[in-house]
């Protein structure tokens, strides 16, 4: 069975300063790895995603992933959070099928 | 359209009516899925369309839960005699067929219709 695991449900952090968000995954096929960013009152946006290639990706608002298949870990981090950074973030796999597993989400607050 | 779009926003309807809910996918995207986010909580697979096979329902939570599709057109969530649990956010996401390059399991998501059952 493929399940995500967010491992911390708040994470405070001063502005400017760095933050990871980790995430782990389990699974024994295939997978593509995702992280959501859910601001209050919206739906969830792609923030990024692996599909193959490269395990470092980049993505919007200066994020990075880093896909670690040994660890089977995804963690998001950025060098210097802002304000407008404080959400909801969910990671999620993937197989090639239809089954789209999310985790719990990590609530991130920067604060000012 | 340019995205997913969900109606209504809000919904406020009182325990045993029945409400029902619209998804309108981004055009082109065969996949469908409605999931639903209890308040503080990460989200639960209702259901999942693909063109016009039959649907996934694993997650409907109970028989009070229909969804319909029709081809890769819009989509409606039905809840029967609404219960005061059924309150949360109800997201739906769309995505081109899932499959082995990747880009079929990228979901782009509506903004979520806020249920409240008095």
């Amino acid at each position: 069975a493929q399940s995500v695991t967010q491992l911390d449900s708040q994470v405070p952090v001063f502005e400017e300063a760095p933050v990871e968000l980790r995430c782990n995954y389990s699974s024994s096929v295939s997978v593509y790895l995702f992280w959501y960013v859910q601001y209050p009152n919206q739906g969830l946006q792609l923030l990024l995603k692996y599909l193959s290639g490269s395990t470092l990706v980049k993505g919007i608002n200066g994020f990075e992933a880093e896909f670690n298949k040994s660890q089977t870990s995804f963690h998001l981090r950025k060098p210097s959070v802002h304000i407008s950074d404080t959400a909801e973030y969910f990671c999620a796999a993937s197989g090639t099928g239809n089954q789209f597993y999310f985790g719990t989400g990590t609530s991130l607050t920067v604060i000012p | 359209g340019a995205g997913v779009s969900q109606s209504p926003s809000n919904k406020v309807t009182e325990k045993g009516k029945d409400v029902e809910l619209r998804c309108d996918p981004i055009s082109g995207h065969t996949a469908l899925y409605w999931y639903r986010q209890s308040l503080g909580q990460g989200l639960e697979f209702l259901i999942y369309f693909q063109g016009n096979s039959a649907p996934d329902k694993s997650g409907l939570p109970s028989d009070r839960f229909s969804a319909e599709r029709t081809g890769e057109s819009v989509s409606t969530l039905t809840i029967q005699r609404t219960q005061q649990e059924d309150s949360a956010v109800y997201l739906c996401a769309s995505s081109l067929t899932p499959g082995t390059s990747g880009r079929g399991n990228i979901q782009y998501f509506g903004a979520g219709t806020r249920l409240s059952v008095l």
